[in-house]
C-alpha cells in the first residue's frame, strides 16, 4: 500500500458543478497537507495547506482533514473550465533533517467543460 | 520576474550523453530540491540542499550529481543518461517550514 493514494481519474464535470477531490494516506504521523494544482506542462503551484485536522476556506475551494480517517479533501464550488488542471495532494511530518519533504499523491485529473 | 527558473525547458538527448540541467530562485529561500515526475505523474523528491549543504540524497544513481555554487542556484548533472531517465524534472525551493514553490519543469527525453 502506497503511503498516499489518490485516483488519478479523470473526472470529468459541468461547468458550475461542485467539485470533490480525495486522498486517503496510511502514515499517522503525517500533520501538515497540502493541495496543488499543476496545469498542463507547468509546474505545481501551492493551492491550499492546513496543519491537523478541520478545514480551511479560500474563495472557492475548501480543503478538509480527517486524521481519525486518515483521509483529506478538497472541495471546488462553482467549477470554472480554468479549473481543468491536475490536483496533487500532499503531506509531511514535522521537519525532517532541515528540509520539510512532502510525500505526493499521484494527482487527479479533473476537466471542467463548459 | 519568475521565482524559481529552470533551464532548459526541454532537453532530447542520446543514451549515454551527459547533461546538466540549470535551476535558480530568487525568492531568498534556504532549501531547494530537486524531484523527477515520471509518465504517471508521481512527484518523486531526488535531493534536497539548505544553504548550499546536501540534506537528503534519496535513492538515486550516482550518474545524478547536483551541485549548489550559492543558495540561490542548484544545478543537477547527469552522466551517461539511460532511457529510463526520460521524465520531466522539477526543481523547488522554500523557507521552511513554509512549503515549497516549484520551477516550470524540464522535460528530459533520452532517446
Amino acid at each position: 500500500q502506497k503511503e498516499v493514494e489518490q485516483d488519478p481519474g479523470p473526472l470529468s464535470v459541468p461547468e458550475g458543478a461542485i467539485v470533490s477531490l480525495n486522498c486517503t494516506y496510511s502514515n499517522s504521523a503525517f500533520q501538515y497537507f497540502m493541495w496543488y494544482r499543476q496545469y498542463s506542462r507547468k509546474g505545481p503551484e501551492l493551492l491550499m495547506y492546513t496543519y491537523s485536522s478541520g478545514n480551511k476556506e479560500d474563495g472557492r475551494f475548501t480543503a478538509q482533514v480527517d486524521k481519525s480517517s486518515k483521509y483529506i479533501s478538497l472541495f471546488i464550488r462553482d467549477s470554472q473550465p480554468s479549473d481543468s488542471a491536475t490536483y496533487l495532494c500532499a503531506m509531511r511530518t514535522g521537519e525532517s533533517g532541515g528540509s520539510y519533504i512532502p510525500t505526493f499523491g499521484r494527482g487527479t485529473s479533473l476537466i471542467v467543460h463548459p | 520576474d519568475t521565482a524559481v527558473s529552470q533551464t532548459p525547458k526541454y532537453l532530447v538527448t542520446q543514451m549515454g550523453n551527459d547533461k546538466s540541467i540549470k535551476c535558480e530562485q530568487n525568492l531568498g529561500h534556504d532549501t531547494m530540491y530537486w524531484y523527477k515526475q515520471d509518465s504517471k505523474k508521481f512527484l518523486k523528491i531526488m535531493f534536497s540542499y539548505n544553504n548550499k549543504e546536501l540534506i537528503i540524497n534519496e535513492t538515486v544513481p550516482n550518474r545524478f550529481s547536483p551541485k549548489s555554487p550559492d543558495k540561490a542556484h542548484l544545478n543537477l548533472h547527469i552522466n551517461s543518461l539511460e532511457l529510463g531517465d526520460s521524465a520531466v524534472y522539477f526543481c523547488a525551493s522554500s523557507r521552511p517550514p513554509s512549503e515549497q514553490y516549484f520551477g516550470p519543469g524540464t522535460r528530459l527525453t533520452v532517446t
